[in-house]
């Protein structure tokens, strides 16, 4: 299994609603990563998870919670959100964590397609 | 992070060589160079990665330049498949610290004509 698999692939979630966007791979990696995307804009690292510990978050909003319940799974669980929260949700992993060395390439999920009303 | 320059877009021809190129001058010696691609709709994909010698495998080759403050990712042959955004990222790989994320630039957006 060579896949990171993201679900939902589509989510329209109100202003009040807590939802969650989740994140499977099975390739053993040692990292995972949440990033934004805007429309037209380049991915935006929001978390890093280094062996199932919050590493790096990158000064994102508290309704954005995510969490690592073992090191095939991540969750980003979602509450109070606005409307420009809308994008492209990606999720990654890679074989080492930042920072570990090796140099090993990421791989990404196609996204979750988040939309807020 | 260090940084890498672009071009915004870029055009090529069905079944044609493409060459992209990307300036990092200031890239250190355990920064290694990260190419990625981004077809519509779809998340980021792995192309090659390198640091110091030219790099091919089943996707494209990178050539880096001897002082290493540039890179060139070569398409042997264009197809329609492989129009998207192609991102030159400095992934530091040095052991310890925080470093070694992945950033992505503003990439270059490859338009491929039949």
């Amino acid at each position: 299994d060579t896949e990171v698999t993201q679900t939902p692939k589509h989510l329209v979630m109100g202003m009040t609603n807590k939802k969650s966007l989740k994140c499977e791979q099975h390739m053993g990696h040692r990292a995972m990563y949440w990033y934004k995307q805007k429309a037209k804009k380049p991915p935006e690292l929001m978390f890093v998870y280094s062996y199932e510990k919050l590493s790096i978050n990158e000064s994102v909003p508290s309704r954005f919670s995510p969490e690592c319940p073992n090191s095939s799974l991540l969750n980003l669980h979602l509450h109070a959100l606005q409307p420009e929260d809308s994008a492209l949700y990606l999720c990654a992993s890679s074989r080492e964590a930042p920072g570990q060395g090796g140099g090993y390439g990421y791989t990404f999920g196609s996204g979750t397609r988040l939309t807020v009303v | 992070d260090a940084k890498t320059t672009q071009p915004n877009s870029m055009e090529s021809n069905e079944e044609e060589p493409v060459h992209l190129p990307c300036n990092h001058s200031t890239i250190s010696g355990t920064d290694y160079i990260h190419w990625y691609r981004q077809l519509p709709s779809q998340g980021p994909e792995y192309v090659i990665h390198g640091l110091t010698s030219n790099v091919n495998n089943r996707m494209a080759s990178l050539a880096i330049a001897e002082d290493r403050k540039s890179s060139t990712l070569i398409l042997h042959r264009a197809t329609l498949r492989d129009a998207a955004v192609y991102y030159c990222i400095l992934r530091d790989v040095g052991y310890g610290g925080s470093q070694g994320n992945l950033i992505f630039g503003k990439g270059t957006k490859l338009s491929v004509k039949p």
